[in-house]
């Protein structure tokens, strides 16, 4: 079965400091990647994503996330991060087999950012 | 903009009631899932459903079962509700079938107490 790995369950930062989320998935066919947002009190929204093309992927609010098909990851970073960042995030992989294609979500980061 | 609601956001309910937790989306998506949200475990599959009156479990069924009698709304159903069910219950909808490439859609969320 698909799993996902998210090993920084929480992470502390201060304002302008450098985010880089670690995940790693394991399936070894093609996939589908997310990464899924919470913002405290707001739904859980989509960050970005990757299903082809060029590895590094270009979210909104700066994100962005690299696939690494050797590594098996697809770590999400921003070079400088704001306390608006301070949130829960979401790796999510969907595996490409045949048949009803479900997301797995792997365990979240929480992300404080201090200003 | 797509929206997903969900008829309570908090709720509270004693052990062996049953319990009911509406979901709406506005979209026309074809497919419509359950998530629970625990601390630590991320978001689990409880059930889909990609059609009206049709439905899959996910990878936690166990205690829920579900109905969609109407392509815009996807209910869970609690039987009999259990202390170990208190969690966050997350609807989420799409067109495409378990995402694929497609993003979810998320609702705000219902978070149960059962005492």
């Amino acid at each position: 079965a698909q799993s996902v790995s998210q090993h920084n369950h929480h992470v502390i930062l201060s304002e302008a400091a450098s985010l880089e989320l670690g995940c790693n998935y394991s399936y070894g066919g093609t996939v589908n990647l997310f990464w899924y947002v919470q913002y405290p009190g707001q739904h859980l929204q989509l960050l970005l994503k990757y299903f082809s093309g060029d590895p590094l992927v270009k979210g909104i609010k700066g994100f962005e996330a690299e696939f690494i098909k050797s590594k098996f990851s697809f770590n999400l970073r921003k070079p400088s991060v704001q306390w608006s960042d301070t949130a829960e995030y979401f790796c999510a992989v969907n595996a490409m087999n045949t048949g009803f294609q479900k997301l797995v979500f792997g365990t979240g980061t929480r992300l404080l950012v201090s200003p | 903009d797509v929206k997903v609601t969900q008829s309570s956001r908090y709720l509270v309910k004693r052990t062996g009631e049953k319990v009911f937790l509406e979901c709406v989306q506005d979209m026309d998506h074809e497919n419509m899932f359950w998530y629970r949200q625990d601390p630590g475990l991320g978001l689990r599959l409880i059930y889909f459903s990609y059609d009206v009156k049709m439905k899959e479990k996910g990878d936690i069924p166990e205690g829920y079962s579900v109905s969609r009698e109407k392509k815009e709304r996807f209910s869970l159903i609690l039987e009999s509700a259990s202390t170990n069910q208190t969690s966050m219950y997350l609807c989420a909808s799409t067109t495409q079938p378990g995402g694929g490439t497609d993003t979810q859609y998320f609702g705000p969320g219902t978070r149960l107490t059962v005492l």
